[in-house]
């Protein structure tokens, strides 16, 4: 059964400097990686998807996969204080009824200013 | 529009007492999910409509329910709610696809008391 852990728990970056977050997932066969945000008491919003290796960019958010190690990276540039939220993982593999996604438990994250 | 809709945004409901959660989409999606999420633990998967085909999982197979009236609406219901039951519950929806997107409502803070 799928695993997916997320380090750290949680983080605190002053405004503008570079967050980075870390999922790492158990089943090296899986081909589908996203990461969504969520403000307190809003639902998810889907940041990036990266399907296959290397980095995937949209807006201020860099994705970074390696499947043979199997782990995938969150890097937010330049974050505000209006990025604070936690931050989640989330996994699927290859025809998977439904595209089910297997989620982390997050890593929330404090943007000072 | 890429919205979906959930409704009530809170819910309390007693010991015993039978839930109704509705969620609704405008995108025509084939596929609608429901997950639970409780704090500090990851969303979990419920259950999902892929057009009339309702998936549960194995593990909450007998403890919700849902229907699916048309495309655009899908329900989850607790036939008895216990205290286990408070969380948040999020419906997404998502179009056909291998790597479709799955787009979140705002969820439905449900309070068991």
């Amino acid at each position: 059964q799928q695993k997916v852990q997320q380090s750290p728990e949680s983080l605190t970056v002053s405004e503008g400097a570079m967050a980075s977050l870390n999922c790492t997932f158990s089943d090296r066969s899986s081909d589908n990686f996203r990461w969504y945000r969520q403000h307190s008491g809003k639902g998810l919003e889907v940041l990036v998807s990266i399907f296959s290796d290397g980095e995937k960019e949209e807006g201020s958010f860099t994705a970074h996969l390696n499947r043979a190690s199997l782990h995938v990276f969150l890097h937010i540039r330049e974050p505000q204080p209006s990025d604070s939220a936690l931050y989640l993982c989330a996994v699927s593999r290859p025809n998977s009824a439904g595209n089910k996604l297997t989620f982390g438990i997050g890593t929330r994250v404090l943007v000072r200013p | 529009d890429t919205t979906v809709k959930q409704n009530p945004r809170y819910k309390l409901a007693r010991v015993g007492k039978p839930v109704n959660l509705i969620c609704s989409q405008t995108m025509n999606h084939d596929t609608m999910y429901w997950y639970q999420k409780k704090p500090n633990q990851a969303p979990k998967l419920l259950l999902f409509y892929y057009d009339k085909i309702l998936n549960r999982e194995a593990d909450t197979f007998e403890k919700f329910q849902s229907s699916r009236p048309n495309n655009s609406f899908c329900s989850l219901y607790i036939g008895s709610a216990g205290l286990e039951y408070s969380a948040m519950y999020l419906c997404a929806s998502s179009p056909g696809g291998a790597r479709a997107e799955q787009f979140f409502g705002p969820g439905t803070r449900l309070t068991v008391l």
